[in-house]
This record gives structure tokens, C-alpha cells and sequence, in this order.
């Protein structure tokens, strides 16, 4: 059983518009949720991180979205390029499980130019 | 900065051969994890190491195992290999921290079992 959910599994967007990934998740002992960004041949990369005791993240482009009572928590990319064509893997971890990551299943990402 | 060293970066064995892949964390992470990615597949983790210790195992076969050495490198050792081991793996490192979770992760050997 996929205890973190994401969906959809590809999005295709055009440049300029807004990439929208949802994650839910069922164990309400995750506090850490992690986004990561997989380019094809690479290792996932860090992007953004949020813990439940905020609602909203920002960094530059990139948004986390967090809705605790709904357990689900999102990926927003503004202004999306087509450099951000990737696989973006939404995760959850807490301490009772030594904070090892529980990955969703991906979500292929391409910008049209 | 410094990242997560992976070696080597390809490989190439036949079945029932052995194989060994490294790990350099980043320097002061103390944990170790390794995690086996199928083609479009998220990455499934295998083993983590803290302090080289055995921190918690994942889905890793009898047929591999692995270690954390004294300098916080890590290995893992493959044996017996199958087509079906032919995977990216990745090494990530962390600080162990309560309050961080953040992973790093390196750029991934590629095995490939013929």
C-alpha cells in the first residue's frame, strides 16, 4: 500500500503557466515533507521541504502548499521553463521511522517551449 | 560544496557475478542510505547506516549487504547478481539531526547485469 500518494503521474504544461503536483498521505506521524527533483541519469535533488506546522513555503518559483486536516500538501511551480522538465518524487518521513523517506511515485514534468 | 561521491558510475557485470559499489558522504554527514531506482520507478530504499552502525533496512536481498567503514564511507556488495538488480543506486547522506531530515543524494551508479 503506497502510504504517499501523488498524483498525476505526467503533466505537461507550456512555458509561463503553473505545474500543480498533490501529495496525500495517511500516517499522521510524518512531520517532514520533502520535495526532490530527478533530472533523467541524476540523483534526486532537494528542492523544497515543509513541516506541518505551516501551511505555505516559498522559494523563488517553487511552493509548497500544505493542508495538515486534509493530509495532503502540494508542488506549485510558477512560471514554469522548460528547464524544470523532470521527475519531481514528493516524500514524507518522521522520527519513529529513523526519518527515513517515504517516496511517492513521481510525477513526469514537461514544458513545452 | 562538497556532495555525495558515488563510484563507480557504471558498471557492467554478468549474472551470478559479485559487484561493489561505494559511497563518500558528505563530509561530517553521519548516515548513510541506499536506495535501488528501477526505470520510472521511485527509489526504493535498501539499507541506512548511522555512526556506522545498522540504522534500519529497507527491501535489500540476503544477497547484498553492506557497511559503513570507520572514515563513514560506505559499500555496498552485491552478489550472485541478477537481471533483475540491473538498477540506479543511490547513496544519500545526512546529518542526523531531530529537527532536519534532509537528504543528499549522490549521482547514482548505474549496474547494469547481462
Amino acid at each position: 500500500q503506497q502510504q504517499v500518494k501523488q498524483s498525476p503521474q505526467s503533466l505537461i504544461v507550456q512555458k509561463g503557466g503553473i505545474s500543480i503536483i498533490n501529495c496525500a498521505y495517511e500516517n499522521t506521524a510524518f512531520d517532514y515533507f520533502p520535495w526532490y527533483q530527478q533530472f533523467p541519469g541524476k540523483g534526486p535533488a532537494l528542492l523544497i521541504a515543509i513541516r506541518p506546522d505551516v501551511s505555505e513555503k516559498k522559494e523563488g518559483r517553487f511552493t509548497i502548499s500544505f493542508n495538515k486536516s486534509a493530509k495532503q500538501f502540494s508542488l506549485h511551480i510558477m512560471d514554469s521553463q522548460p528547464g524544470d522538465s523532470a521527475t519531481y518524487f514528493c516524500a514524507a518521513a518522521y522520527a519513529g521511522n529513523n526519518r527515513k523517506l517515504i517516496w511517492g511515485l513521481g510525477t513526469s514534468l514537461a514544458v513545452n517551449p | 560544496a562538497a556532495g555525495v561521491i558515488q563510484s563507480p558510475r557504471h558498471l557492467i557485470k554478468e549474472k551470478r557475478e559479485t559487484a561493489t559499489l561505494k559511497c563518500y558522504p558528505i563530509p561530517r554527514h553521519d548516515t548513510v542510505y541506499w536506495y535501488q531506482q528501477g526505470p520510472g520507478q521511485d527509489p526504493q530504499f535498501l539499507i541506512s547506516f548511522y555512526e556506522k552502525m545498522q540504522s534500519d533496512k529497507g527491501s535489500i536481498p540476503d544477497r547484498f549487504s553492506a557497511q559503513q567503514f570507520s572514515d563513514y564511507h560506505s559499500e555496498l556488495n552485491m552478489s550472485s547478481l541478477e537481471l533483475g538488480d540491473s538498477a540506479l543506486y543511490f547513496c544519500a547522506s545526512s546529518f542526523s539531526t531531530v529537527n532536519t531530515g534532509e537528504l543528499f543524494f549522490g549521482e547514482g551508479s548505474r549496474l547494469t547485469v547481462l
